[in-house]
């Protein structure tokens, strides 16, 4: 079966300092790994997703996440965070017909 | 805004009741899922339908049913309305499978009192 960790319940960082999120994921096959964002009271927004090639993956925002396939991660990046990015995020892995979210980060920024 | 649209955005009924949230897809999509976001149990999925067709089920009471129509529109119905089935209902929509990008709806809250 497909899961997703997300071990850290909760962030808190200065603006403008850089963010790791972890995401550790268990996938029988090649997984296929994504990350999205939800802001308080809106729907999920897809920031970028892997699917094969450069393990290193670019997305919105000025967001990158990177998979390592040896350590089952797939941490999503960001070298100077904004009040703007205060928000839940959310990793997730598919490859079949449904997505297996984890249970979520909540990213606090600090003035 | 991802082209996916839910009605209605908020829902308050009792329990014992029997509601229907309404998903739109994105213009040329045929697959449309349906994840609930609760606090116990986070996202999970529900169930998909790809092309008027049930394709995946996931964890999805048997009083829950789901449907997609010709115009590939869904409707999930949610019977006998417990406490516990206040939740944040997402509908998402690709144009085929599992591994292309699910966009995702803004949402139903429904609030059974």
């Amino acid at each position: 079966a497909q899961s997703v960790t997300q071990p850290d319940i909760h962030i808190t960082v200065s603006e403008g300092a850089s963010l790791e999120l972890r995401c550790n994921y268990s996938y029988g096959a090649t997984p296929y790994l994504f990350w999205y964002v939800q802001s308080p009271g809106q729907g999920l927004q897809l920031l970028l997703k892997y699917f094969s090639g450069d393990t290193l993956v670019q997305g919105i925002k000025g967001f990158e996440a990177e998979f390592k396939r040896s350590q089952s991660s797939f941490n999503l990046r960001k070298p100077s965070v904004h009040w703007s990015d205060a928000a839940e995020y959310f990793c997730a892995v598919g490859g079949n017909e449904k997505l297996t979210f984890g249970t979520g980060t909540r990213l606090t920024i600090i003035p | 805004d991802s082209g996916v649209t839910q009605t209605p955005k908020h829902l308050i009924t009792a329990t014992g009741q029997r509601v229907t949230l309404r998903c739109s897809p994105r213009s040329g999509d045929l697959s449309v899922y349906w994840y609930q976001q609760s606090l116990d149990q986070g996202l999970q999925f529900l169930i998909q339908y790809y092309n008027g067709e049930e394709r995946a089920k996931g964890n999805i009471l048997e009083r829950f049913s789901a449907q997609q129509f010709p115009d590939l529109h869904s409707e999930l119905n949610l019977s006998s309305l417990e406490l516990g089935d206040s939740a944040l209902y997402f509908c998402a929509s690709n144009f085929d499978s599992g591994t292309d990008t699910q966009y995702f709806g803004p949402g139903t809250r429904l609030t059974v009192l």
